[in-house]
């Protein structure tokens, strides 16, 4: 069955320290999507960052990179130089398939960014 | 460029009654997906309209049933609503023939059901 682990609850750092945020994935399909969500306490998923099955590179994005490593199934979010405003709940998300907005979303892990 | 934006942000039900939220896309998009986020969980994919028709489901009963207009914008109705059916209703857009692209998520409509 699909399906996407993320086996941290929380996690805590310091301002303009790097972060990476852990996800593992199952799927018996080849082509797929992987992609990471920050939902602040206003409830809007706001998208961060995506990667396809077929992308040989690693997905970034500004401060955020993905370090995709397909053999070992993982899909972990690095977000580099950390800001307060990073506080929020981060999902990843796995789209199985082509033509399919069907996303199956991990339980999320919390982070929280001090000063 | 509006977003995804949805009607109404929050809203108190009681057992038995019937609910309709709305949504409209991100302009330029023509698919509307719909999910429920229970307290602490990640959303759960309900369904999925393109076309005004419903082309894909999740594991919900029929009380939750959806419509999607001609200017694409869309609802979700849930019938007999029971307690266990509050949560974040998130309703995301994208563009069909875009494969790859990224779906746009609304700020969600809160459900609460005494």
């Amino acid at each position: 069955a699909q399906k996407i682990t993320q086996t941290q609850p929380g996690m805590f750092v310091q301002e303009k320290e790097a972060v990476t945020l852990d996800c593992t994935y199952d799927t018996s399909d080849q082509s797929y999507g992987l992609f990471w969500y920050k939902q602040p306490s206003s409830g809007e998923m706001i998208f961060l960052i995506y990667q396809g099955s077929y992308d040989e590179q690693n997905a970034t994005e500004g401060r955020y990179s993905l370090n995709f490593q397909k053999a070992r199934k993982s899909a972990n979010l690095v977000i580099s130089a950390s800001q307060l405003g990073d506080s929020a709940m981060y999902f990843c998300a796995m789209r199985e398939g082509d033509n399919t907005d069907k996303l199956i979303f991990g339980t999320g892990t919390r982070l929280q960014v001090f000063p | 460029d509006a977003g995804v934006t949805q009607s109404p942000t929050h809203l108190i039900k009681t057992r038995g009654q019937q609910v309709t939220l709305r949504c409209s896309p991100k302009s330029g998009h023509d698919t509307v997906s719909w999910y429920q986020q229970a307290l602490g969980q990640g959303p759960q994919f309900i369904f999925q309209y393109y076309e005004e028709e419903e082309r894909q489901r999740g594991n919900f009963p029929d009380r939750f049933s959806g419509h999607q207009f001609p200017n694409y914008s869309s609802e979700l109705n849930v019938n007999a609503l029971l307690l266990g059916d509050s949560a974040l209703y998130l309703c995301a857009s994208s563009l069909d023939r875009d494969l790859d692209g990224e779906l746009f998520f609304g700020e969600g409509s809160r459900l609460t059901v005494l």
